[in-house]
């Protein structure tokens, strides 16, 4: 069975920081990746989606994540944070063509200004 | 993408109650829709894909007498959750997929609090 790990429940940065929030996934083929954004009150929003090709996904909002296949990781990552980015971020992996969505546990994401 | 929204975005009703959420695809004829709860601090469960016009499929350990789910529209799925409970309580979402397997746009949530 799929899984997606994502081992930081909170994270804190100061505005201008880099940014990495860090998603290991279970999935016994070439899986379908992928980065949400869920803000309070607004449905989750896709950042970025990765099933074949250039392993380095630019998204929208300034965001990329890479995929590693050695390491089963699909870690996200911006240059410089911006305070509206505090928002939750989950990793998932799809099945099924992609539509069966797991979703890791989230990382809630704090930027102080 | 498509516009989801989901109604009502809170609702709180008495134990042994049912409570129905809609899910709308607003902008998108969706033939297929994805529900899904979460609980706090916990990542989206995905409960039921909802095909217009068929029964939908429920996952492993979902109880389909329990959430009804309804997609007669390909603008609107509804979850009733029947005879609910407290520990019924949780973030309802829907998701309307497209005809590219790998998109789905999601509505904001219901929170669900049962007494």
């Amino acid at each position: 069975a799929q899984s997606v790990t994502q081992p930081d429940i909170h994270i804190t940065v100061s505005e201008g920081a880099s940014l990495e929030l860090r998603c290991n996934y279970s999935y016994g083929a070439t899986p379908y990746l992928f980065w949400y954004v869920q803000s309070p009150g607004q449905g989750l929003q896709l950042l970025l989606k990765y099933f074949s090709g250039d392993t380095l996904v630019q998204g929208i909002k300034g965001f990329e994540a890479e995929f590693k296949r050695s390491q089963s990781s699909f870690n996200l990552r911006k240059p410089s944070v911006h305070w509206s980015d505090a928002a939750e971020y989950f990793c998932a992996v799809g099945s099924g063509g992609g539509n069966k969505l797991t979703f890791g546990t989230g990382t809630q994401l704090k930027v102080e200004l | 993408g498509a516009v989801v929204s989901q109604h009502p975005s809170r609702v709180i009703c008495k134990s042994g109650t049912s409570v129905k959420i809609e899910c709308r695809s607003l902008d998108f004829q969706a033939t297929t829709m994805f529900w899904y709860r979460q609980f706090p601090k916990q990542s989206l469960m995905l409960m039921a894909t909802s095909n217009e016009g068929s029964k939908a499929t429920y996952e492993q350990g979902v109880e389909k007498d329990k959430f009804l789910i309804n997609h007669a529209s390909l603008t609107l799925s509804t979850l009733t959750v029947t005879s609910a409970h407290p520990e019924d309580s949780s973030f309802y979402i829907c998701s309307v997929g497209t005809d590219r397997a790998d998109t789905q746009y999601f509505g904001p949530g219901t929170r669900l609090t049962v007494l």
